[in-house]
């Protein structure tokens, strides 16, 4: 089983869609959790964390369910600038190294 | 806004040829870190460096990749002999002191593209 997975899409939507992405992790013992955002040939970028009581941050909504070892993200009202390839990303160790899902891309549509 | 910088952008290598990617992480970050990214698959960690020494390190970190910090600023990432399957890009990331509780954000370099001919 994957450390971490993810659905790769990709994801088509119009403009002002709502789309879900979801991901799944196996090690219980996982202590953070992140989705970063890469563009083409860029850099991962930090999107948000995602704490166990749910967290919101405009447009996009995380979520975290330890017993199911299951995260979410939910963007609403989609931009044209969403479009990307959204990493879920998991820390399970003390020394800090992250576990990064393959990426699920999303292309959003005029 | 400070940012994590990385040289060279592209370096194009001849199989068994040494390299060295170089990093400049923000400068009050303490914990240092190199992944590496093939063309269309996912992000992996490579090593993790903390208080001039590595603290974790993959799989793939073998005996043919070190790193050092030779000065207060610079993070080096070295591959010995290079070989085809090298061929990524690589990112530097680098964090502040760890905090007790909550998370605490990574932030990464543009990345290196190493292309190993």
């Amino acid at each position: 089983r994957k450390e971490v997975e993810q659905d790769p899409g990709p994801f088509n939507v119009p403009e002002g869609a709502t789309v879900a992405f979801n991901c799944t992790y196996s090690n219980s013992a996982s202590q953070s959790f992140f989705w970063y955002r890469q563009d083409c040939r860029k850099e991962p970028k930090l999107l948000m964390s995602v704490y166990s009581s749910g967290n919101e941050d405009g447009r996009f909504t995380a979520q975290l369910n330890r017993a199911s070892q299951y995260i979410s993200l939910l963007i609403r009202d989609s931009k044209l600038s969403d479009s990307a390839t959204y990493l879920c990303v998991v820390r399970s160790s003390n020394t800090g190294k992250l576990i990064f899902g393959q990426g699920t891309t999303l292309q959003v549509k005029p | 806004e400070p940012e994590v910088t990385q040289t060279p952008s592209h370096q194009v290598t001849q199989m068994g040829q040494e390299v060295i990617l170089r990093c400049v992480p923000i400068s009050n970050h303490l914990y240092f870190y190199w992944y590496r990214q093939i063309l269309g698959q996912k992000v992996e960690f490579l090593v993790s460096f903390y208080n001039n020494e590595i603290s974790e390190k993959s799989e793939i970190f073998d005996d043919q990749f070190s790193v050092e910090r030779p000065d207060g600023s610079n993070f080096t990432l070295k591959i010995r002999s290079t070989k085809l399957e090298d061929s990524a890009m690589y990112f530097c990331a680098s964090s502040p002191a760890e905090k007790r509780e909550g998370n605490n954000e990574q932030f990464f370099g543009p990345g290196t593209r190493l292309t190993v001919l």
